[in-house]
Parts: C-alpha cells; sequence; structure tokens
C-alpha cells in the first residue's frame, strides 16, 4: 500500500508570507500529526488531527495553523512567514485509535517538505 | 523537562558489528509506547521498532531489537551485523498516555556512521 505523501517536497518563500504543506496519510490511518525539525530545536511536535479535529496541540504560535479532510488528508498553513520557520516540516499517519487485542504501533511519516524562508 | 533522553557522541561502527543506542525517558503514565526511528540524509523517518509499555518481551524487528528496562526507563535499541546502509540519524520517541494518542516527545539523536 502507498506511503505518507507529502507535498510539495521543497519551498522556498519570503518573509511575510504564508504557505500551505500538505500531508495524504496511508489508507485507513485517520490520524495525522505535524512535526517540526530543526538543528536547534529538534523535532518538536506541532498539532494532530483525528476524524477532522484537531486532539492535540503543541507549544506554537497562532501563526501555525492546521485542518483536516474527510479523506484524512490535511493540511497545515504558516502565516506570516519568519527566518526562524525554516526548517523540515514532517507527518505522521496512525490508525488514531486502539484495534482490540493489539496496541495502535503504528507511527509512519513521510518524507518532509524543506521549508525555507528568505 | 526533557522526556527522552539520546546523550551518546557520534559513533563509528565497523560493518558486520552490532551497536547499541541509548535512550531514557521520562513519565508518570502507566501507559506509553517507544518507538525508534531512522533518519537517513534524505530526511524521511523510517519507523524501526515499537515497544509497549505493558510488553512483557523485548520487541525485536530482523536486525533490530530493543532491550526495555522499565524499571530504569530505558529503551536502548539494539543493531546487529551493521550494513552500509544503517548510516544515519537515529531517534527514539515516546507517545504517552492512552493508544491512538500520535504525540511523540523525540530525544535529540544518535549519529551513527558504519564503516567498512
Amino acid at each position: 500500500k502507498a506511503g505518507v505523501t507529502q507535498t510539495p517536497r521543497y519551498l522556498i518563500k519570503t518573509r511575510g508570507q504564508q504557505v500551505t504543506l500538505s500531508c495524504s496519510p496511508i489508507s485507513g490511518h485517520r490520524s495525522v500529526s505535524w512535526y517540526q525539525q530543526t538543528p536547534g530545536q529538534g523535532l518538536q511536535f506541532l498539532f494532530e488531527y483525528f476524524s477532522e479535529t484537531q486532539r492535540n496541540k503543541g507549544n506554537f504560535p497562532g501563526r501555525f495553523s492546521g485542518r483536516q479532510f474527510s479523506n484524512s488528508r490535511s493540511e497545515m498553513n504558516v502565516s506570516t512567514l519568519e527566518l526562524g520557520d525554516s526548517a523540515l516540516y514532517l507527518c505522521a499517519s496512525s490508525l488514531g485509535f486502539q484495534i482490540p487485542d493489539r496496541e495502535n504501533t503504528e507511527a509512519f511519516f513521510g518524507q518532509g517538505t524543506r521549508l525555507t524562508v528568505v | 523537562a526533557q522526556k527522552i533522553t539520546q546523550t551518546q557522541p557520534g559513533m563509528f561502527v565497523q560493518e558486520k558489528e552490532a551497536v547499541t543506542l541509548d535512550c531514557t525517558y521520562d513519565t508518570s503514565d502507566q501507559s506509553y509506547g517507544l518507538f525508534w526511528y531512522k533518519q537517513p540524509s534524505s530526511g524521511e523517518m523510517i519507523f524501526l521498532i515499537y515497544q509497549g509499555s505493558y510488553d512483557e518481551q523485548n520487541a525485536t524487528e530482523g536486525r533490530y531489537s530493543l532491550n526495555f528496562q522499565k524499571a530504569r526507563k530505558s529503551a536502548n535499541l539494539v543493531i546487529s551485523a551493521s550494513q552500509l546502509g544503517d548510516s544515519a540519524m537515529y531517534f527514539c520517541a515516546m507517545r504517552e498516555g492512552p493508544y491512538g494518542n500520535n504525540r511523540l516527545a523525540f530525544g535529540k539523536g544518535n549519529q551513527v556512521v558504519v564503516i567498512p
């Protein structure tokens, strides 16, 4: 089955602009989480969406937002870009719920979108 | 407070040898999950292995095994018979709370370089 697909792979934006990143999870997965990875801060959790509802949120400013569609595809938006937003943005796909007699062990990542803000 | 600690500096490993990557975690939850991921220079995060807090046996996936010591709060990854393609960053991560929650806390990672 197809893996997690993130588009675009690379982006260059100017300070003050906004950007939208997309993530298509594995078929059947209903949870999509977003992470920001920078050399200084490492991997940081942004938010998680499950069945079109935000279920968890990390400590990021309101400029970072997201949504999830009925087909589980998710988008992340960053408004008023700052230089510090330059990072690799990764999304993770999982079932999002516990299957009886089996733990939710799946959390698969896409290849990421590398955003550069100039 | 740091939830996942990976303190080893970059490691050089001889091909075909085993390597152990240390990971300690901090949680007050009874139910949690521990993950290891590999990130090559291309950037994608590759899922390697999972250990649930209630699992009594250590998880194994091919050449990867997880040495889970619950009382010590450690979840070390062992890679047996290292291959050149194992050169990458390795991240330990933890999911706290009920199953289904997909919020992971990551460590800073371990750099591994496999030399022929």
